[in-house]
């Protein structure tokens, strides 16, 4: 299985803040990597796909970069709607597994 | 619109079988494919196994063979199913669409399921 490590833990941020989440994969994924956002009442959705794609309906504030291995999740600037958990998640092998998370937090 | 909500029971014991139903609407099971995931009080998600759109599953072999994923696409419906509960099964279990060049892009609210010995 490859598995998706994510960094920081717990991150806290001020408003208007720029900030950077990173997952790194055990082997390379191609690209094959996503972001999702979970809110405290547990609703998820999707932010970026394929690496950099953005999810329509998703504010431009987010973007994604990377390849390889590393890839990573940018905020650029922080809004009160944006404090909540983030999970990347590597769909290019099965089983598709997702890293342990990201607890954005207001500082 | 589209939705997915999940139906099951709030409490199961200990070796016993989960059933969880998704129900779908706002699009076709013929079209798009539907993923189980499931996440443990406090901790992150586990992606369980996939219903695809031409009828085939794919399964996370961390279940063996404990877990089926079936579908009635008359009634919009996909189906999991778990045999063998154990204590740690215990978590919120989502329903997700997903089409083939795109993230999981609706998810259910989750059913929270508890194994109780």
């Amino acid at each position: 299985d490859i598995q998706m490590t994510q960094s920081p833990s717990s991150l806290p941020a001020s408003l208007g803040e720029r900030v950077t989440i990173s997952c790194r994969a055990s082997q390379g994924i191609s690209n094959n990597l996503n972001w999702y956002q979970q809110k405290p009442d547990g609703t998820i959705k999707p932010l970026i796909y394929y690496t950099s794609n953005l999810q329509s309906g998703v504010p431009s504030r987010f973007s994604g970069s990377g390849s390889g291995t590393d890839y990573s999740l940018t905020i650029s600037s922080l809004e009160p709607e944006d404090f909540a958990m983030y999970y990347c998640q590597q769909d290019a092998s099965f089983p598709y597994t997702f890293g342990a998370g990201t607890k954005l937090e207001l500082k | 619109q589209v939705q997915l909500k999940e139906t099951g029971p709030d409490l199961v014991q200990l070796t016993q079988t989960l059933s969880i139903t998704c129900t779908v609407s706002g699009f076709s099971l013929t079209t798009y494919n539907v993923h189980w995931v499931r996440q443990p009080p406090g901790k992150g998600l586990e992606w369980m196994g996939a219903m695809w759109n031409g009828g085939g599953t794919d399964y996370n072999s961390a279940f063996k063979s404990r877990l089926s994923i079936s579908r009635d696409t008359s009634k919009s419906q996909v189906f999991l199913k778990m045999n063998s509960l154990q204590t740690d099964d215990t978590a919120k279990y989502f329903c997700a669409r997903h089409d083939a060049y795109g993230p999981f892009d609706y998810w259910g609210q989750g059913v929270m399921v508890t194994v109780s010995s």
